[in-house]
């Protein structure tokens, strides 16, 4: 099956600094990538949807400002936390959808741990 | 935005007993996934269903969708340990790739 991976796998930074987080397909081209945010013992919420070639779409309540992302090329999208805070310590998976005709299968990277102190 | 209720929240029980989780909405999808994540790992696909009514079973998980595509239920038969973790469902809308989650049902199977 079609890989994602992401990079890194945690990261701790202090209050104010920036923070990216790499995530790519491995084995497949993605036009598309999307991401998620989840809460401890909660589940995942679309932040945004990343367009390779375009601005990416951001979903209700998400500062687009706070949270860059760019879909540099066809297996690679990145997402920036800018002057994070403890608030936006969180698990940030990506994940992109297969490009296989009649399937709504969407392959899920292992996910980054964000720890802001 | 739709909202996909699931339940129960936590269960907990003994390895060796069945048990039924739920995932429920008031609108229509034109399919609906379930998904398994464990601690630290991102979630890992277990079934897609699409049609009205279709069941599918995948060793001792049964996937059912409703009549009315708006609900599903997954049925485990003799649960155990390994089936331990937070089983997710997802759907989609006609012509739309986001998918949205449920809120998550957080499975305990006892030794």
């Amino acid at each position: 099956g079609a890989v994602v991976s992401q990079h890194p796998s945690w990261v701790i930074c202090k209050s104010g600094t920036s923070v990216k987080i790499e995530c790519r397909s491995l084995d497949f081209q993605a036009t598309t990538m999307f991401w998620y945010r989840q809460f401890p013992k909660q589940s995942l919420m679309l932040m945004a949807t990343s367009n390779e070639g375009s601005k990416a779409t951001y979903e209700q309540g998400v500062e687009k400002d706070k949270f860059l992302i760019n879909h540099a090329s066809l297996t690679l999208s990145t997402l920036t936390v800018t002057s994070a805070h403890p608030e936006d310590s969180s698990f940030y998976i990506c994940s992109a959808p297969s490009l296989a005709r009649f399937t709504d299968t969407q392959y899920f990277g292992p996910g980054t741990r964000l720890t802001v102190l | 935005t739709q909202l996909l209720e699931q339940s129960p929240q936590f269960l907990s029980i003994q390895e060796g007993e069945n048990l039924t989780v739920y995932c429920n909405s008031s609108s229509v999808f034109s399919s609906l996934q379930w998904y398994r994540q464990e601690p630290g790992e991102g979630p890992v696909l277990l079934v897609t269903v699409v049609t009205g009514g279709e069941v599918k079973k995948l060793k001792r998980l049964t996937f059912q969708f409703g009549d009315a595509r708006k609900d599903s239920s997954l049925h485990i038969t003799a649960a155990q340990p390994g089936d331990t973790g937070l089983y997710l469902c997802a759907v989609t809308n006609f012509g739309n790739e986001k998918l949205t989650f449920g809120t998550g049902t957080r499975l305990t199977i006892i030794p």
